[in-house]
């Protein structure tokens, strides 16, 4: 079955950095492009980008651009998610989501479970 | 201000229907773009519920009941997700969403309360 396999938890300093993995399964991972959203405590869900893991293009939110890298490697069928420069308000769930093709398109259809990040001092 | 706006809770009685509502800021005319409507229970993931644009443009998730509708309020510039024959399982948070200038916006949801 379909299934989007993220990375553990992380507690990281503020100023630091962190990578959370998505590996994908039970699909060609090659069609589907794979995006980044992130939920802090009590709030709504904040988009931050996409990868295209096929030609490994990206598109980043105004709000991230200069501290998100979206990556993949397709020999292991894996979407990473790297963010710079962490502050408190980092502190949140990131998910990788999968968007939907055809009918389904601009849609996210699947998503991981979800990386907690921590960040404090 | 938030692009869009949703009410922070809302509750109804099971088997009873529940209209929850996605208000454009102005200056966004919710004819023109497509509402996406997601379901988030605690401990998990957000769901893609259903998409709706128009009546000839909509698209409903894999799985997803047909009790689950989406329509728009054209006078209120807003989305609305109709849950018919409330069950008990339907107590979720749900948000809506949009694609604006190929940026994905969310509301902040509302928790729908099944009492």
């Amino acid at each position: 079955q379909v299934q989007l396999v993220q990375s553990g938890a992380e507690v990281k300093k503020p100023g630091a950095s962190v990578k959370v993995s998505c590996k994908a399964s039970g699909y060609t991972f090659s069609d589907h492009y794979m995006h980044w959203v992130r939920q802090a405590p009590g709030q709504g869900p904040e988009w931050m980008g996409w990868v295209n893991p096929n030609s490994g293009g990206t598109y980043y939110a105004q709000n991230f651009q200069d501290r998100v890298t979206m990556t993949r490697d397709t020999s292991i069928n894996t979407a990473y998610m790297e963010l710079s420069k962490l502050g408190s308000a980092d502190t949140a769930i990131y998910y990788c989501a999968r968007e939907g093709v055809a009918a389904a398109e601009d849609t996210f259809d699947m998503w991981g479970l979800g990386t907690l990040v921590i960040v404090s001092s | 201000q938030a692009v869009l706006t949703q009410p922070s809770s809302l509750s109804a009685s099971p088997g009873a229907s529940a209209s929850l509502t996605c208000t454009l800021r102005s200056g966004f005319n919710v004819g023109t773009y497509r509402i996406y409507w997601y379901q988030q229970k605690p401990g998990s993931p957000p769901q893609y519920l259903l998409r709706y644009k128009s009546d000839s443009d909509n698209h409903q998730g894999s799985g997803v009941p047909s009790r689950f509708s989406g329509s728009k309020d054209a006078s209120a510039n807003a989305g609305i997700l109709l849950i018919s024959g409330l069950q008990s399982e339907d107590e979720a948070d749900y948000y809506c969403m949009i694609w604006h200038s190929s940026t994905s916006l969310f509301g902040g949801g509302t928790k729908l309360t099944v009492l």
